[in-house]
């Protein structure tokens, strides 16, 4: 079975601090796509990253980055010098396929505080 | 492109009614559909995947009979909720299979049900 953990339920920063949220994941699949999206208090999912399993490459957009290490099953997230913008849940989700639902991590809250 | 839309955003309706939710691929033709549900303040949870022209497959804990899903073309599938009591007040988002080779989930702006 598919599982997502995001253990850090809130995190609560200052405006221009680095933030990391942390993913976990489980699955048997050898092949498989990470995610984070972003759900500001309007409830729409935004997009952030796609990753498949074969493409361990740390990605950066922006203040954005992604750290993906199979290693240890895990898919960081960090904000670089976050602002009262950034606020909002952020999900990190797992798919076996692209065609497939996703299993979605129960959130972190990130607030930011001017 | 590649927008999925969902109306009503919002509804607010009386116990007992039913409430019929839309989801639209604008841009796409989606075989595929799903439907998530979102309590306050938890995460997104599969209800069910929406298969045009086909029953839609529900999951463990679903009603089938109160949560109705209908996929009658390729850009429309619809939810409704029926004989509607307060504990389903939630936030339900649908996604649309599009993209090359119909394996990127887009994801509509949800809407948010709230029972009285």
């Amino acid at each position: 079975a598919q599982k997502v953990t995001q253990a850090q339920t809130e995190i609560s920063v200052v405006e221009k601090e680095d933030v990391t949220l942390d993913c976990v994941y489980e699955t048997r699949d050898t092949t498989y796509y990470l995610f984070w999206y972003k759900q500001p208090p309007s409830g729409e999912l935004v997009f952030l990253i796609r990753r498949n399993s074969f493409d361990e490459q740390n990605e950066i957009s922006g203040r954005y980055s992604w750290n993906f290490q199979k290693s240890t099953s895990s898919f960081n997230f960090t904000i670089t010098a976050s602002q009262v913008v950034d606020s909002a849940v952020y999900f990190c989700a797992l798919s076996e396929r692209g065609n497939t639902p996703l299993v979605f991590g129960k959130g972190t809250r990130l607030s930011v505080i001017a | 492109g590649a927008v999925v839309s969902q109306h009503p955003s919002w509804v607010i309706c009386k116990s007992g009614t039913s409430v019929k939710i839309e989801c639209r691929s604008l841009d796409f033709q989606a075989t595929t559909m799903f439907w998530y549900r979102q309590f306050p303040k938890q995460s997104l949870m599969l209800m069910a995947t929406s298969n045009e022209g086909s029953k839609a497959t529900y999951e463990q804990g679903v009603e089938k009979d109160k949560f109705l899903i209908n996929h009658a073309s390729l850009t429309l599938s619809t939810l409704t909720v029926t004989s509607a009591h307060p504990e389903d007040s939630s936030f339900y988002i649908c996604s649309a299979l599009g993209g090359f080779g119909a394996d990127t989930q887009y994801f509509g702006p949800g809407t948010r049900l709230t029972v009285l």
